[in-house]
């Protein structure tokens, strides 16, 4: 299956500031990368969908100005989370549009943390 | 939109077999998985099913039955390591995004 890292693994920030978390494909050109978050025990729930070379499409009820994605290459995304909040802590996670359909696999995630 | 259920919790025998089961209500459907997700882990893949019927990967098989909108998981010789938490997941008509139920917490005692 496709492999995908995720930096950092974890992360543990004050309020009010801003995190960074990278999602990289490292065999293979991922031109759409899904973004997901999982609070304490529930789902994954989709953010967002990232396309390399343009903008972010975002789900209901997420704000984008908060949520910054950018897809500059076909091998990294990366998600920042601008002034952190408590109630942004939370599992995040990548996942590439694969190239099978079957294939749908995920980074390892980054907990972050805001206190 | 979509709504995926399935049970959330089970608790199952070292050695047994568990059923997992899912239904689901979608404005389309292009596929159903269904993941493995460990405490504080990321999901791994377990199934894909996009035609109806049986599809058997060693201990585990999963079953898809498009016109009922269900699916169920089967878990066989259960081992202490399937405790975990197990995601069923469809994929709507257009796209490749994934919308999960909330997960079944599976806990296999001795």
């Amino acid at each position: 299956g496709a492999v995908v890292s995720q930096h950092p693994s974890w992360v543990i920030c004050k309020s009010g500031t801003s995190v960074k978390i990278e999602c990289r494909s490292l065999d293979f050109q991922a031109t759409t990368m899904f973004w997901y978050r999982q609070f304490p025990k529930q789902s994954l729930m989709l953010m967002a969908t990232s396309n390399e070379g343009s903008k972010a499409t975002y789900e209901q009820g997420v704000e984008k100005d908060k949520f910054l994605i950018n897809h500059a290459s076909l091998t990294l995304s990366t998600l920042t989370v601008t002034s952190a909040h408590p109630e942004d802590s939370s599992f995040y996670i990548c996942s590439p549009k694969p190239d099978l359909p079957y294939e749908q696999y995920f980074g390892p995630g980054t907990r972050l943390t805001v206190t | 939109g979509q709504n995926i259920d399935q049970p959330t919790e089970m608790t199952a025998t070292e050695g047994a077999i568990v059923q997992i089961n899912c239904t689901y209500q979608t404005s389309g459907f292009n596929g159903l998985f269904w993941y493995q997700q460990h405490a504080g882990e990321a999901p791994t893949f377990l199934s894909y099913n996009v035609l109806d019927g049986l599809e058997e990967k060693g201990r585990f098989s999963s079953f898809l039955s498009r016109s009922k909108g269900y699916s169920y998981l089967l878990l066989k010789e259960l081992q202490m390591k399937d405790s975990a938490s197990y995601l069923c997941a469809v994929r709507g008509a257009t796209g490749y995004a994934l919308n999960f139920g909330k997960g079944t917490s599976l806990l296999v005692t001795p």
